[in-house]
């Protein structure tokens, strides 16, 4: 069965600095990866999508790669912010039907 | 954006009970919904598709006859938790996608109905 993974539970980053979250893949090849954030009791909000036959995406401060050869999604937040402090999903679908969620990361970004 | 509203957002019930969790779009239809269960700390487990005007398809080890699935109209679907037990306990949350956006749209999702059996 596919198996999503996020690279690490929990990332501290200092202010200002660039946040990198990885998502990889296994025994899947997804058509179709997002990336979500989630606050505590809250249900998901969507980030970002990227498709198969698309090397980079970025909205604003956010940017997003997926690289299928590699089977991997790397998601950048540049010039964090302590408001950036939240988990991160990333999310697959060979379909764009239904998705599958990674593990997630908890990112805290230090004043 | 669009809004998804889910119903009620805490329940507490006995072991043995039923209960049920509504999950409404409030401007859009969505002839597709899925339930979402999560543990603390854990990321989101889809549990079935839902599917306006027939049977909910359900992920492999997820019981449909536990979890009761019925949507009733373009803009609802209900779950619902037979005979609850303490490990049924956890945080359930619905999503759609507005089907004039095709299938490659995001998901909405609703706030969450977090669920505690005693």
């Amino acid at each position: 069965s596919q198996k999503i993974e996020q690279n690490s539970e929990a990332l501290n980053i200092q202010e200002g600095k660039t946040a990198t979250l990885t998502c990889n893949y296994t025994n899947y090849s997804p058509a179709y990866l997002q990336w979500y954030r989630q606050d505590p009791g809250r249900g998901p909000v969507f980030l970002l999508l990227i498709r198969e036959n698309e090397k980079e995406k970025r909205k604003e401060r956010l940017k997003v790669t997926f690289d299928t050869t590699l089977k991997q999604s790397l998601f950048h937040i540049t010039a964090s912010q302590p408001a950036d402090s939240a988990t991160y999903l990333c999310a697959l679908s060979n379909t764009g039907n239904q998705f599958y969620f990674g593990t997630g990361t908890s990112l805290t970004v230090i004043p | 954006g669009a809004v998804v509203s889910q119903h009620p957002s805490r329940v507490i019930c006995k072991s043995g009970t039923s209960v049920k969790i509504e999950c409404r779009s409030l401007d859009f239809q969505a002839t597709t919904m899925f339930w979402y269960r999560q543990f603390p700390k854990k990321s989101l487990m889809l549990m079935a598709t839902s599917n306006e005007g027939s049977k909910a398809t359900y992920e492999q080890g997820v019981e449909k006859d536990k979890f009761l699935i019925n949507h009733a109209s373009l803009t609802l679907s209900t779950l619902t938790v037979t005979s609850a037990h303490p490990e049924d306990s956890s945080f359930y949350i619905c999503s759609a996608n507005p089907s004039d956006r095709g299938r490659t749209g995001e998901l909405f999702f609703g706030e969450g109905s977090r669920l505690t059996v005693l």
